[in-house]
């Protein structure tokens, strides 16, 4: 089960800004970096951002992450349609020993 | 390249037993522990814990300790994951991963997944 909250869906046109939003806890977003991850259909993850606001080579630069307290956000800057896809956030959990994932977004474009 | 190739879909009675395989090849097999991350169908990425490459060490998450081995064939560069007392929440994608060219907790490398389903 999923221990970071997100909302189940986004949706927005194409060169418009959206935000995703990722709660967590003190064990898990409120003391390590977060990670998140793009899935489309029937395909594995791929990251999109690691340690809370760094882009892998080949990302786009229109994604950004940031972390304040015990919640993140994925912000996508001129949304594109090849950005519709899954997004999930991820944190390591000091409690749990383990890292934890988010419930999983749905980025739609219209 | 840095590849993990998976076993195909599997379909087991509640109750069976699935032991899905992940064979690595590109880097030197014992370097990077292997993770296994399950998704349900429709649902989110839940961790079901990671074997060091290395010394064979497994970590599993709280939930399926009792029901989960995960292990390693250095001879072969193929880890496992055998999940028992099959049930019907356990119909899943299977994936294994690593964390190799990025720094910290974050998972670059995918299997392509294996498909477990759990049906009578």
């Amino acid at each position: 089960q999923s221990v970071l909250t997100q909302p189940p869906s986004v949706s927005g046109t194409p060169g418009q800004r959206v935000t995703i939003s990722c709660s967590g806890s003190s064990s898990n977003i409120g003391s390590n970096a977060v990670n998140w991850y793009q899935q489309l259909p029937g395909t594995a993850p791929k990251v999109l951002i690691y340690t809370t606001n760094q882009r892998p080579s080949g990302v786009p630069d229109r994604f950004s992450g940031s972390k304040s307290g015990t919640s993140a956000s994925l912000a996508i800057s001129g949304l594109q349609s090849e950005d519709a896809a899954d997004y999930f956030c991820s944190a390591w959990d000091d409690r749990l020993t383990g890292p934890v994932f988010g419930t999983g977004t749905k980025v739609t474009v219209l | 390249q840095v590849q993990l190739v998976q076993s195909g879909a599997e379909v087991k009675k509640p109750g069976a037993s699935v032991k899905v395989s992940c064979k690595a090849s590109g880097y030197i097999f014992t370097t990077y522990g292997i993770t296994w991350v399950r998704q349900a169908p429709g649902q989110g990425l839940e961790w079901m814990g990671w074997i060091s490459a290395n010394s064979g060490t497994p970590n599993y998450a709280k939930k399926f300790q009792g029901r989960v081995t995960m292990t390693t064939d250095t001879s072969t560069s193929t880890a496992y994951m055998e999940l028992r007392s099959l049930r019907s929440d356990d119909t899943a994608v299977y994936y294994c991963a690593i964390s190799w060219g990025l720094p910290g907790d974050v998972f670059d490398i995918w299997g392509q997944g294996t498909m477990v389903t759990v049906s009578s």
